[in-house]
């Protein structure tokens, strides 16, 4: 089966840095994509990993270790416009990008 | 940038109608998804598409849903009886590449069943 893990909600302070956990079982592995959706909203596209380590791409980075099915989402210098959901998604062995329920982030001032 | 577009943004049907949900992927891509999030909930998977035919279906996608390409640039997904439960966003998405590849998303149809 598939199980993908993200809190529910977080909350952080304007400035601040904040890191979005995700866990995830599948039965293979192609890769995991963070991306962000705002109320009402597509999602749009963040970060990719399919190798371990750090991927670096301006305030946010994404980071990911196969071996332990973990990956984690780092928002730097964080803004009100970044208060929305960040979703956890892995590429198995289909053709389907599986989703997690979301990290509800509120960014206060 | 190029998008993913779909229309309608809101449909607003009555229970047992058919609904047909349409989109325009981008133009060189060759992938295509169909994706549902029921209010509150997790974007869920409901189809992917590719060289004309189903590639993949989620158990979300029994007989009353059906896709279809019926030109070179639409991609549609059709509800044959609405049910209360299929009131959700839907979002079609595509991508050029199986895997490895990000999914590119329109913007959603708001389908609403009363």
């Amino acid at each position: 089966g598939q199980n993908i893990d993200q809190p529910t909600e977080m909350t952080a302070t304007e400035g601040a840095i904040v890191q979005i956990n995700c866990t995830y079982q599948t039965s293979g592995f192609n890769g995991l994509f963070w991306y962000q959706q705002h109320a009402g909203e597509a999602p749009t596209f963040l970060s990719y990993n399919v190798l371990d380590g750090l991927e670096e791409k301006g305030r946010f980075s994404s980071f990911l270790s196969r071996s332990k099915g973990y990956s984690y989402l780092l928002l730097k210098e964080l803004q009100m416009k970044d208060s929305a959901s960040y979703l956890c998604a892995v590429w198995d062995t289909g053709t389907a990008l599986i989703f997690g329920k979301g990290t509800t982030l509120s960014v206060s001032s | 940038e190029p998008e993913v577009t779909q229309t309608p943004s809101h449909q607003v049907t009555q229970m047992g109608q058919e609904v047909i949900l349409r989109c325009v992927p981008i133009s060189n891509h060759l992938y295509f998804y169909w994706y549902r999030q029921i209010l509150g909930q997790k974007v869920e998977f409901l189809v992917s598409f590719y060289n004309n035919e189903i590639s993949e279906k989620s158990e979300i996608f029994d007989d009353q849903f059906s896709v279809e390409r019926p030109d070179g640039s639409n991609f549609t997904l059709k509800i044959r009886s609405t049910k209360l439960e299929d009131s959700a966003m839907y979002f079609c998405a595509s991508s050029d590449d199986r895997g490895g590849e990000k999914l590119f998303f329109g913007s959603g149809t708001q389908l609403s069943v009363l």
